[in-house]
C-alpha cells in the first residue's frame, strides 16, 4: 500500500518554463489536495478536488491548474515559472473532508 | 479570512517533561480539529484527531479542545529527544468543499 505518491522530489526550474507535479494514490480516496509550504509561513492551499471531475481554487491558485480525471490521479501544472512558485509542494488526501489527511512526500521546486 | 494561530516558538523542554502546544482558531463553525507533526525535510504525520469537547488520549500524546473559547491543545508527556519536530495544528470547518486550515507550527525541542 504506496499511499499517497509524488514525483519527482526535486526539481529545478528555469524561469518561463512550465512542469507537471504528479500526485497519485491507491486509497480509493474522493479528496485530494495541493497544498505548497514556504519557511516559516504553514501549508498554503493551492486547488482541492473533492472527487473525479471537480476542482476547486484554494488560497493561493494563481499560476496553477489542476485536473482530476480519475479518482487516483490529481496533477498540478505550473505555467510560466516564476521564483515566487520556489517552494515544498505536498500533495494530500482524505477519505472525506472531515477526516485527517495522508500526505506525499513532498516536491521540492526551485525557479532560478 | 479563516485563520489558525501557533505560537511558533521555539518551545524547549527536558527530556521527560510536558510539552504543550496550544492553538487558536478564527472560525466558530469549526468541527475537526487535527494536530500534525513534521520533522525537518519530511512530510507532515497525522498524530491525533479531536472532534468534540473535552480530551482524547492516545499514548503519550492528549489533545484538549474547548470549542467555545475557540481553543485545542497538545500535550506530550515524558518527552523524549524524538519529539523534537515542528507540530501544525489544523481545522476543518466540514463544510462541503472546504479543505484544512493549517497554522504555521511551533517547533519543539526535547533536550537529552
Amino acid at each position: 500500500n504506496a499511499g499517497v505518491t509524488q514525483t519527482p522530489k526535486f526539481r529545478i526550474l528555469k524561469i518561463g518554463q512550465s512542469m507537471t507535479l504528479q500526485c497519485t494514490q491507491d486509497m480509493n480516496h474522493n479528496y485530494m489536495y495541493w497544498y505548497r509550504q514556504d519557511p516559516g509561513m504553514g501549508l498554503k492551499l493551492i486547488y482541492y478536488s473533492v472527487g473525479a471531475g471537480i476542482t476547486d481554487k484554494g488560497e493561493v491558485p494563481n499560476g496553477y491548474n489542476v485536473s482530476r480525471s480519475t479518482t487516483e490521479d490529481f496533477p498540478l501544472r505550473l505555467e510560466l515559472a516564476a521564483p515566487s512558485q520556489t517552494s515544498v509542494y505536498f500533495c494530500a488526501s482524505s477519505y472525506a473532508g472531515e477526516y485527517g489527511y495522508t500526505f506525499g512526500s513532498g516536491t521540492r521546486l526551485t525557479v532560478v | 479570512q479563516k485563520e489558525v494561530e501557533q505560537n511558533s516558538g521555539p518551545l524547549s523542554v527536558p527530556e521527560g517533561a510536558i510539552a504543550s502546544l496550544n492553538c487558536t482558531y478564527s472560525d466558530r463553525v469549526s468541527q475537526s480539529f487535527f494536530w500534525y507533526r513534521q520533522y525537518s525535510g519530511k512530510s507532515p504525520e497525522l498524530i491525533m484527531s479531536i472532534y468534540s469537547n473535552g480530551d482524547k488520549e492516545d499514548g503519550r500524546f492528549t489533545a484538549q479542545l474547548n470549542k467555545a473559547s475557540q481553543y485545542v491543545s497538545l500535550l506530550i508527556r515524558d518527552s523524549q529527544p524524538s519529539d523534537s519536530a515542528t507540530y501544525l495544528c489544523a481545522v476543518n470547518s466540514n463544510q462541503a468543499g472546504t479543505a484544512l486550515i493549517f497554522g504555521k507550527g511551533t517547533t519543539l525541542s526535547v533536550s537529552s
